[in-house]
């Protein structure tokens, strides 16, 4: 099994441009998040999804859009990249009570 | 509000030297605290569940125990593979989204 996968690894942005985050899982989990990670601070939640077809917000949703189409797939939008989305976004899928993280999708906008 | 602080923020042994990490967390109720490692450049690596006071659990050289208050990470004769950022994460009742509250963090840098 290869767990939670992330793609991109890394990617650069201008302001105001798109793009999409892909989260992947082969363990069949219901649940997936997706995380940023700043300096200083702790992990904090963006959206989250309890199965397929379904999000939610979580404790930073703003400026992001998620879509949960199909249960092993979970992705993450930025419709109009700002600095202050310069990340490290981490997707993690749960099985019972623990959430498995992805390697994580470095992002730099300009 | 839940919160979650890990001390200290950083900590660098010499090999061999035992040490504690500390996570002391403010939860209305306490579903499950989380221990995670995370080397640079990815993601945690799952370590322990802990779900009561008094419960302990052990992993190769590092054991892992719970108050009300506070959990600590006992790192037993650290070697350097031992060096990462040691994540703790509190699991307040409440929801069926199974949240985390995530600490800070505590990098630990073991010298040979």
């Amino acid at each position: 099994n290869a767990g939670v996968t992330q793609t991109p690894k890394f990617r650069v942005l201008k302001t105001g441009q798109s793009m999409t985050l892909l989260c992947a899982q082969d363990m069949n989990h219901e649940y997936m998040y997706w995380y940023r990670q700043d300096p200083g601070m702790g992990l904090r939640l963006i959206h989250y999804s309890v199965g397929e077809g379904t999000t939610a917000k979580g404790e930073v949703p703003d400026g992001y859009n998620v879509s949960r189409l199909k249960k092993q797939n979970f992705l993450l939008g930025l419709e109009s990249a700002a600095p202050s989305q310069t990340s490290v976004y981490f997707c993690a899928s749960r099985s019972q009570e623990t959430q498995y993280f992805g390697p994580g999708t470095r992002l730099l906008v300009l | 509000e839940d919160q979650v602080t890990q001390s200290p923020e950083a900590l660098r042994l010499q090999e061999g030297e035992s040490s504690s990490l500390n996570c002391s967390y403010t939860v209305s109720g306490l579903r499950g605290l989380f221990w995670y490692r995370q080397d640079p450049g990815k993601g945690p690596e799952f370590l322990f569940t802990l779900y009561s006071a008094g419960e302990e659990k052990e992993k190769e050289r590092l054991k892992a125990t719970l108050t009300k208050k506070e959990s600590f990470l006992h790192i037993t004769a650290p070697k350097p593979e031992d060096s990462a950022t040691y994540l703790c994460a509190v699991q307040p009742y409440g929801g069926a989204t199974n949240k985390l509250i995530f600490g800070t963090g505590t990098l630990l840098a073991v010298q040979p």
